[in-house]
């Protein structure tokens, strides 16, 4: 199957910085990405939908000049939380849609866990 | 994207089969039915999906009624490893919709 990477895995910042998170296809070529995350014992949610190239679409309630995402290149998505608080502390996953594979399927990362002090 | 209702939880002995079912009445004639599991602290991992065939491959099967308002997932010789939250998630085959995901059925197996 393809395979989506996200880099850091784990990151702990204090109240106020900024931190980037990475998505990755490896194996194929993803014109579209998607950012969800997740609060304990809760479902994954979808923050936005990121094509290559173009501006991301949020999802309502998500605040776009907080989540800042750039899809630069076909293989690459970032997510970058801007002045991080306590209650954006959550799992961040993301997804690339694989078009041509198996009907346009997602395939997700390993998610990156967040913890704002 | 029609809505699908899975159990909240089912329990599975090592080595037995495990079927989990999912409702997903208001399906419509053009979306396909997606499983997902999520094993804890990682991103969901895909299993198999399908539109009105019954669909196998080497995780799991996936058996959709004649009237797709429902479909079964089965797990033919669940280890302890396939404890996780199975996500049933139906979606339109229009390109670049992202999946929605409920609240998906945790099934806990034990030797």
């Amino acid at each position: 199957g393809a395979v989506v990477s996200q880099h850091p895995s784990r990151v702990i910042c204090k109240s106020g910085t900024s931190v980037k998170i990475e998505c990755r296809s490896l194996d194929f070529q993803a014109t579209t990405m998607f950012w969800y995350r997740q609060f304990p014992k809760q479902s994954l949610m979808l923050m936005a939908t990121s094509n290559e190239g173009s501006k991301a679409t949020y999802e309502q309630g998500v605040e776009k000049d907080k989540f800042l995402i750039n899809h630069a290149s076909l293989t690459l998505s970032t997510l970058t939380v801007t002045s991080a608080h306590p209650e954006d502390s959550s799992f961040y996953i993301c997804s690339a849609r694989a078009p041509g594979l198996a009907t346009d399927t997602q395939y997700f990362g390993p998610g990156t866990r967040l913890t704002v002090l | 994207d029609a809505k699908t209702t899975q159990p909240p939880s089912m329990d599975c002995a090592e080595g037995r089969a495990a079927n989990l079912p999912c409702n997903h009445s208001t399906i419509s004639g053009n979306e396909y039915v997606y499983w997902y599991r999520q094993i804890h602290s990682q991103g969901p991992q895909y299993i198999i999906h399908g539109l009105k065939n019954n669909e196998t491959n080497e995780m799991a099967s996936l058996i959709i009624t004649e009237d797709r308002k429902s479909s079964t997932l089965i797990l033919p010789h669940a280890t302890l490893r396939d404890t996780a939250v199975y996500y049933c998630i139906v979606r339109s085959g229009q390109a670049g919709t992202a999946l929605i995901f409920g609240k998906g059925t945790t099934l806990s197996v034990s030797s």
